[in-house]
């Protein structure tokens, strides 16, 4: 079926750095939406992007549809310790339906304070 | 506002065992979906409604099976627990199919199951 690859598959930042990770695939998509996912929890949408060439910001956050349609960034400014979890890539198949979402293996991200 | 609610959190469960999943979201929308996560992987799809009475089979639908007799209500069941069946058991809902025009997924927060 189809991939997304997703990366990196973990960081160990220090409090304050910025943090950049990113999901390619070979398949256009026409949206592409990330979530961030706590222990005990499930996921939560941060940021979702429905144009190619798309800005978009959530506060710290900033996350962009790429030209090409096959890849999207995500970047977390000022890391804190709260930004602890595993973030997850989600693409929806040009012409499909949620019911088609691909989700990406995640970035497990931990902040040492 | 409850959102997703999935009961229960955790559950083990001896293998040819059957068991539901609960699922129950008070935002009255129309789709629902149930997806499996393993350590390491991303959310796989098991089966989707778009509507009650309307279920479908997602990416990986074999030994699982669902009902949506109600708008708020999609359980999952196990008939025939298999170690294979070991994941984290997430529950969605959606105001719409499409992703686009501000309808994600939202997400309750997990069953863990243990099949041994």
């Amino acid at each position: 079926g189809q991939q997304l690859n997703q990366s990196p598959q973990s960081m160990f930042i220090q409090e304050g750095e910025d943090v950049s990770m990113n999901c390619t695939s070979s398949s256009i998509f026409n949206t592409w939406l990330w979530y961030k996912q706590e222990p005990g929890e499930g996921p939560v949408l941060l940021i979702a992007l429905y144009k190619a060439g798309e800005l978009t910001s959530n506060g710290r956050l900033t996350a962009q549809f790429g030209i090409t349609r096959k890849d999207s960034f995500l970047n977390i400014s000022a890391s804190i310790p709260s930004d602890v979890g595993i973030y997850f890539c989600a693409g929806q198949l040009w012409g499909g339906s949620q019911g088609n979402l691909i989700f990406g293996k995640g970035t497990k991200l931990s902040v040492k304070p | 506002n409850a959102g997703v609610t999935q009961t229960p959190k955790f559950r083990i469960l001896k293998i040819g065992q059957s068991m539901t999943l609960q699922c129950t979201q008070d935002m009255n929308h129309n789709y629902m979906y149930w997806y499996r996560q393993d350590p390491g992987m991303g959310l796989k799809l098991i089966y989707y409604s778009v509507g009650a009475g309307i279920t479908d089979k997602g990416e990986v639908p074999n030994g699982y099976n669902v009902s949506r007799s109600t708008t708020e209500d999609f359980p999952l069941r196990l008939e025939l627990a298999a170690p294979s069946q070991t994941s984290v058991y997430f529950c969605a809902s959606s105001y719409s199919i499409r992703a686009a025009g501000g309808s994600p997924l939202h997400f309750g927060n997990g069953t863990r199951l243990t099949v041994t």
